[in-house]
């Protein structure tokens, strides 16, 4: 049972143009939010986060927002550069349930920005 | 500091074999983390150790195995290797192990069973 969800495998984008990912979860329990960026060969970065106290959260380029009501999120890239060509994994952490560095994860979406 | 290292990076086994992957932490990291990557499944979270313990637990049959020495280095072992064991293993590091910790992972290694 797949309890992150990402329904798009791929995206492709412009340079300088919006980028945004997208993530469903079915889990009412999860309360912590996490995006990590994957190049291959390598092992996933972490990128960004929100609580579920949030709706949204900005680090330069990369805002997520979060839509508890209908168990949404968003990673949106603006704007998209060359370098940010990776896989994106969307992941969900319960933080009160004792299970300390245990993330669930989506299956991934590989952006493309094309120069 | 130097990152998380994982050996080997590729491996080739047959069926029935077992294997054993390695990890080190990022030094002065108490906590170490094993995932599983399948292109169908994407990450998923086999178990986390912290001061020699096993803490958590995902949903993976017996034959996955892991322990945790003194210095925080982390092994993992399959036994009865299966063709569907096929995958990356990831491992990922972080300070206390608390729920906000950051994980730092590992660059994996690639496991293909034959």
């Amino acid at each position: 049972d797949q309890q992150v969800k990402q329904n798009s495998p791929s995206l492709s984008v412009q340079e300088g143009r919006i980028s945004i990912l997208n993530c469903d979860y079915t889990n009412s329990m999860f309360d912590y939010f996490l995006w990590y960026k994957k190049y291959p060969a390598e092992g996933p970065t972490f990128l960004i986060s929100i609580s579920s106290i949030k709706d949204k959260n900005e680090d330069g380029r990369f805002t997520v927002f979060l839509n508890k009501s209908a168990k949404h999120l968003s990673l949106h890239i603006v704007p998209s550069q060359p370098g940010d060509s990776a896989v994106y994994f969307c992941a969900a952490k319960d933080l009160y349930s004792g299970g300390y560095q245990k993330v669930t994860f989506g299956t991934g979406t590989k952006l493309q920005v094309i120069p | 500091k130097a990152g998380v290292t994982q050996t080997p990076r590729y491996l080739i086994k047959t069926r029935g074999q077992q294997v054993t992957l390695s990890c080190s932490p990022i030094s002065g990291h108490r906590s170490v983390s094993w995932y599983q990557q399948t292109p169908g499944q994407g990450l998923q979270f086999l178990f986390e150790y912290f001061s020699e313990t096993q803490r958590n637990k995902g949903n993976f049959p017996g034959r996955f195995s892991g322990r945790q020495f003194s210095n925080s280095r982390s092994e993992m072992n399959v036994s009865t290797l299966e063709l569907g064991d096929s995958a990356l293993y990831l491992c990922a590091s972080s300070p206390q192990g608390d729920v906000l910790d950051t994980q730092y992972f590992g660059p994996g290694t690639r496991l293909t069973v034959l």
